[in-house]
């Protein structure tokens, strides 16, 4: 039962280039979501979704896109990458109790 | 406005000491406060959810209170260990304005236990 998975750990991309952030998770959970953690702010909602098929925007959507073609996993991409975008991204699984994945750090130059 | 604050911003204990952070909200409506641990370099880790009707409610070492009337919330750590060094985070649910639940997130206190 690994939880929640995220890939890649690790990512540096040029402004303008293009990337999708890997979640997965084994629990059967309908309720995924994908957060940014920022220096100073509270961790805030990008996409979430409430099952296969269903997504819908958070607080800070622009610049991103996801889609959810299983239960088990919950793709983010970034379409042109901008400075602004250097965060830690945290995808969660669960909507009462939420499980977390390890994070991926990235950094757009 | 939707807040959660929390005090102090760090701490700095002892090893077998005791602590007690703080969370103060304006959140409204009130669905439920969540406390997370986040160690550095990790995703956050639930610690507990309390409903309006729970005024405490313990996880091993850690135990948390929630006085709704005053809109405050505690989470008190016992015998403090070296692993207990992390990000504590309140974070209060409440729904929108289209009635879809919504998190807001405190900026958490750092902790840091010294041997």
């Amino acid at each position: 039962n690994a939880g929640v998975t995220q890939t890649p750990k690790f990512q540096v991309l040029k402004t303008g280039q293009s990337m999708t952030l890997q979640c997965a998770q084994d629990m059967n959970h309908e309720y995924m979501s994908w957060y940014r953690q920022d220096p100073g702010m509270g961790l805030r909602l990008i996409h979430y979704s409430v099952g296969a098929g269903i997504t819908d925007q958070g607080e800070v959507p622009n610049g991103y896109n996801v889609s959810r073609s299983t239960t088990e996993d919950f793709p983010l991409r970034l379409l042109s990458a901008a400075p602004s975008q250097t965060s830690v991204y945290f995808c969660a699984s669960g909507s009462h109790t939420q499980y977390f994945g390890p994070g991926t750090r990235l950094t757009v130059l | 406005k939707n807040q959660v604050e929390q005090s102090p911003q760090s701490l700095i204990i002892l090893e077998g000491k005791n602590c007690t952070l703080q969370c103060n909200y304006t959140v409204s409506p009130f669905s439920n406060l969540r406390w997370y641990k986040q160690d550095t370099g990790r995703g956050p880790v639930s610690l507990t959810i309390m409903t309006f009707s729970e005024n405490t409610k313990s996880n091993g070492r850690y135990t948390a209170t929630l006085d709704a009337d005053t809109k405050q919330s505690s989470l008190h750590i016992t015998a403090s260990q070296l692993s207990d060094s992390a990000s504590y985070i309140c974070v209060v649910e409440t729904l929108n304005a289209g009635n879809n639940r919504k998190l807001i997130w405190g900026l958490g206190t750092s902790l840091a236990v010294n041997p």
